[in-house]
């Protein structure tokens, strides 16, 4: 079946590094996404990644390696906007040949002064 | 401005009765779809559109309907046969479901049942 897998919550001091991770099981994998959101607002869209190695975008990065099913969002030099949830999403194939996007529940972040 | 608008963005309804929720996007992008976020659990999917005058039921479609009469609209409606409404309601779309293109959602709607 499909799954993912992601920490529930995090916490982090306001300047540091936190590295959030997922773990997911799925067939037809076709790419693996991260969105930030907000309470009470839209995900938006931070990184995709179909191959394997880092992204890198400003403060943000995100890395995966499809051998263990396993990525990670890395957000440095942290600010208190920041603090939101961050989910995981990957898009998988479907049998009728259209893509399907699997969302993991969302890791919350709290960034502390 | 492009982009997904949706509304509104709180609605209460009682029990019982039909509600329609909005959905409208001026990206140019084919396929559309409405999810559902609860606390605790990840986005699930009630229905997609790849194109027109097509849709197909996602995961947890029961209780709900769709149209997709126009490009750029696809309104969802929360029957009284849902059992349990109450959630949070996102729209998204993407340029076509025939790839891996990224989907961009709306500022959704939180419905509640009184």
């Amino acid at each position: 079946g499909q799954n993912i897998d992601q920490p529930t919550e995090m916490t982090a001091t306001e300047g540091a590094i936190v590295q959030i991770n997922c773990t997911y099981q799925t067939s037809g994998f076709n790419g693996l996404f991260w969105y930030q959101q907000h309470a009470g607002e839209a995900p938006t869209f931070l990184s995709y990644n179909v191959l394997d190695g880092l992204e890198e975008k400003g403060r943000f990065s995100s890395f995966l390696s499809r051998s263990k099913g396993y990525s990670y969002l890395l957000l440095k030099e942290l600010q208190m906007k920041d603090s939101a949830s961050y989910l995981c999403a990957v898009s998988h194939v479907r049998t009728s040949g259209t893509y399907k996007y699997i969302f993991g529940t969302g890791t919350r972040l709290k960034v502390l002064a | 401005d492009g982009g997904i608008t949706q509304s509104p963005k709180y609605l209460f309804r009682k029990e019982g009765q039909n509600v329609t929720l909005s959905c409208e996007q001026n990206l140019n992008h084919d396929a559309m779809y409405w999810y559902r976020q609860d606390p605790g659990q990840g986005l699930r999917l009630i229905y997609y559109s790849q194109i027109v005058n097509d849709f197909q039921k996602g995961d947890i479609a029961e209780g709900y309907s769709v149209s997709r009469e126009k490009k750029e609209s696809f309104p969802l409606t929360v029957t009284s046969a849902q059992k349990n409404p109450t959630a949070f309601y996102l729209c998204a779309s993407s340029i076509d479901s025939a790839s891996t293109d990224t989907q961009y959602f709306g500022p959704g709607t939180r419905l509640t049942v009184l």
